[in-house]
């Protein structure tokens, strides 16, 4: 079974531009959420989505945006890139606990490095 | 508050056991997660528990849950040089949505 793939590994970008991070989910699961790590900070929840709804938006500016396609597919989207969102852009995958509701089993992707210049 | 805590740094000896110790937010409904990652790759999910349970062990791994003191620590038995990296706790909770929240991390050294 593949895991989740995310694309590209690496992206160098310019200040002032923008960037699109895709991530492909693990067969069957269908939501889809998105993390930022860096040194500073550790791992931050970015949004999470669910059936094309973003479900949940974690404390980042509007410059940030995502959204989900019919297949479970993700994108995500950074305009006007600061030096500051240099970081690790993780995605995970995950089913739903009937039970919970909860996202049960993450699973994440290798990330996207993204460095702006 | 969403504070997940963790020790920063444990060093051990090829072959002996490592324990990661975490703390935790209270909820009658929790998932709690260990992650490891290497040096320049992403979360590698390792086990995971509900706060139902006390104890889930796989291979070498067994979590431990004491939810009277919000603890949660995961020991390695015979740890090997490809152990090292680094550690996360997670939590996730239904008053957070449907998101993660970790800790900063323990960097797991194992010597030779």
């Amino acid at each position: 079974k593949a895991g989740v793939t995310q694309t590209p590994r690496y992206l160098i970008k310019t200040r002032g531009q923008q960037v699109t991070l895709s991530c492909s989910p693990i067969s069957g699961h269908r939501s889809v959420s998105w993390y930022q790590q860096t040194p500073g900070q550790g791992l931050q929840f970015l949004f999470e989505y669910f059936s094309e709804t973003q479900r949940n938006k974690g404390n980042f500016p509007g410059r940030f945006s995502g959204r989900q396609f019919s297949n479970s597919r993700s994108e995500m989207n950074v305009s006007t890139l600061e030096l500051g969102d240099s970081a690790l852009y993780l995605c995970a995958s995950s089913l739903l606990s009937v039970q919970t509701g909860l996202g049960v089993g993450y699973t994440f992707g290798s990330g996207t490095r993204l460095t702006v210049v | 508050g969403e504070d997940v805590e963790q020790s920063l740094f444990l060093s051990v000896r090829e072959g002996d056991s490592s324990v990661i110790n975490c703390t935790y937010t209270d909820s009658s409904s929790t998932y709690l997660y260990w992650y490891k990652q290497e040096p320049g790759a992403g979360l590698q999910l390792l086990t995971y528990i509900f706060s139902n349970m006390d104890m889930k062990q796989d291979q070498r791994l067994t979590v431990l849950l004491n939810k009277k003191d919000k603890h949660l620590s995961l020991r390695i038995a015979d740890t090997q040089t490809g152990d090292s990296a680094i550690y996360f706790c997670a939590e996730s909770r239904l008053e957070y949505g449907n998101k993660l929240v970790f800790g900063a991390g323990t960097i797991l050294r194992v010597k030779s």
